[in-house]
């Protein structure tokens, strides 16, 4: 059964940088048929999808183009996790972020979701 | 981007009673389009997929239909454990995915 683990601060101050970790238990990072993503989730902006990585002989990652310029995903083989980090984070940016696993792009496992709350 | 629009945003039903949630998108996604189920502090999780292709484990009450640019979630018969926020997604512009606003199912 795969599981998903998040870690990492509650709140964040403005300008501050945002990071998540994911650990991954019953599936493997590096994999080569699905893709770890992360999902945010507020009331003003709804469900938002906001990157992914994977590997295919290689690794890859994607990024939303509104948030490209701050945002960063990284798998850690060594430890079967990854993580997001998002830069220069604004009040705009609390909400509950998600580490997702997608298979063909349907999002099959959750973790269990931090609320990020992003205030002086 | 895809834009995704459902309707109703809520509802209100009974147990026993049939319920449909429609979910438009902006543009044609074939049969790219899932369906998730979210109960309070829960993480969403994934119903149907491919438009009509039921999950492990969901009940059979669940039914998704259409391609396009108009899709339907269909509940069969409301059980008390059905009440919760559905969403729909498009997978058309991976990894664009794109979600819709949700439907609350209330009693």
């Amino acid at each position: 059964q795969v599981q998903l683990r998040q870690s990492g601060p509650g709140l964040v101050k403005p300008s501050q940088t945002l990071s998540l970790t994911c650990d991954i238990s019953g599936d493997s990072v590096s994999s080569n048929s699905v893709a770890w993503n992360w999902i945010r989730q507020s009331p003003s902006r709804g469900l938002e999808w906001l990157a992914r990585t994977y590997y295919r002989s290689k690794w890859s990652n994607d990024y939303a183009e509104s948030l490209k310029s701050r945002i960063t995903i990284n798998p850690d083989t060594s430890k079967n996790q990854f993580s997001l980090q998002l830069n220069s984070v604004i009040p705009e940016d609390t909400a509950v972020y998600y580490c997702v696993r997608g298979t063909n792009s349907w999002l099959d496992y959750w973790g269990q979701g931090t609320l990020v709350t992003v205030s002086s | 981007d895809i834009q995704m629009t459902q309707s109703p945003s809520s509802l209100s039903a009974s147990v026993g009673d049939r319920v449909t949630i429609t979910c438009r998108a902006s543009q044609s996604i074939s049969r790219y389009l899932g369906w998730y189920q979210q109960k309070p502090g829960e993480a969403p999780k994934l119903l149907i997929s491919d438009a009509s292709t039921l999950q492990s484990g969901v009940p059979s009450r669940f039914s998704g239909t259409g391609s396009g640019t108009d899709f339907t979630l269909t509940i069969s018969s409301l059980q008390p454990e059905d009440f919760a926020t559905y969403y729909c997604q498009q997978s058309v512009d991976s990894p664009r995915l794109t979600f819709g606003g949700g439907t609350k199912v209330e009693i």
